[in-house]
């Protein structure tokens, strides 16, 4: 079955260690994201990648970092940087513009702890 | 820069009754889509909608769209218990694969 494999499902780090989440899909989608959701908020958009090679800052992309290196992977690294990275971090999936009918296909998620 | 917004952010109801669930958004968008996530878990594509007018149902949620007034709602009818859920919607940014979501409406279906 096609879907969005995130690994590992519980993350714990110390702080001012860098850490990478897994993003893995088999949909043949060409666009990928990641999100970031805190407590009884909502979804923020951490970076996203519309094709192999190339990906994009969305509105909190500082203290993070993304490759696309292949169409099915799109891991993003945790930086020490980043002030506050205590999340729940969702990546999805979606083809192209001429499929907007389609929406996005989300993993089931990475529970951050860093402490 | 697009904002969407949502409200009640929380909602707490009876089962039998009707209620509905509003998201605005600031800029021209070309498709809306509502989620629902379950505690602890990801998020469920529920409808798209990508045209104005666009009206969808599934059992007891139907939602729609008015790309003129940049609204769309998810309208509850009869509630149940297993409709206790967060709900999203998410807006495409015309042109682009990027996708906004609003700020989520926690629903308690009360027995």
């Amino acid at each position: 079955d096609g879907g969005i494999t995130q690994s590992p499902k519980y993350l714990f780090r110390k702080e001012g260690q860098n850490v990478t989440l897994s993003c893995e899909q088999n949909l043949n989608h060409d666009a990928m994201y990641w999100y970031r959701q805190d407590p009884g908020q909502g979804l923020r958009l951490i970076y996203y990648s519309q094709i192999v090679n190339d990906f994009q800052k969305g509105d909190i992309a500082e203290g993070y970092s993304v490759s696309r290196e292949k169409k099915e992977s799109f891991p993003l690294t945790v930086t020490s940087a980043q002030k506050n990275p205590t999340a729940f971090y969702l990546c999805a999936s979606s083809i192209k513009p001429s499929g907007w009918n389609s929406p996005l296909h989300f993993g089931n998620g990475t529970r951050l702890t860093v402490t | 820069e697009l904002k969407v917004e949502q409200n009640p952010l929380f909602l707490s109801m009876q089962e039998g009754k009707n209620y509905t669930i509003y998201c605005n958004y600031s800029t021209t968008s070309d498709r809306l889509y509502w989620y629902r996530q379950d505690p602890g878990k990801s998020l469920e594509s529920l409808f798209v909608l990508l045209s104005n007018g666009a009206v969808k149902q599934e059992g007891r949620l139907m939602a729609s769209l008015d790309t003129k007034a940049r609204l769309s709602t998810l309208h509850i009818t009869a509630a149940v218990h297993d409709l206790s859920a967060t709900y999203f919607c998410a807006v495409g940014t015309s042109g682009t694969y990027k996708y906004i979501f609003g700020t989520g409406t926690r629903l308690k279906v009360l027995a």
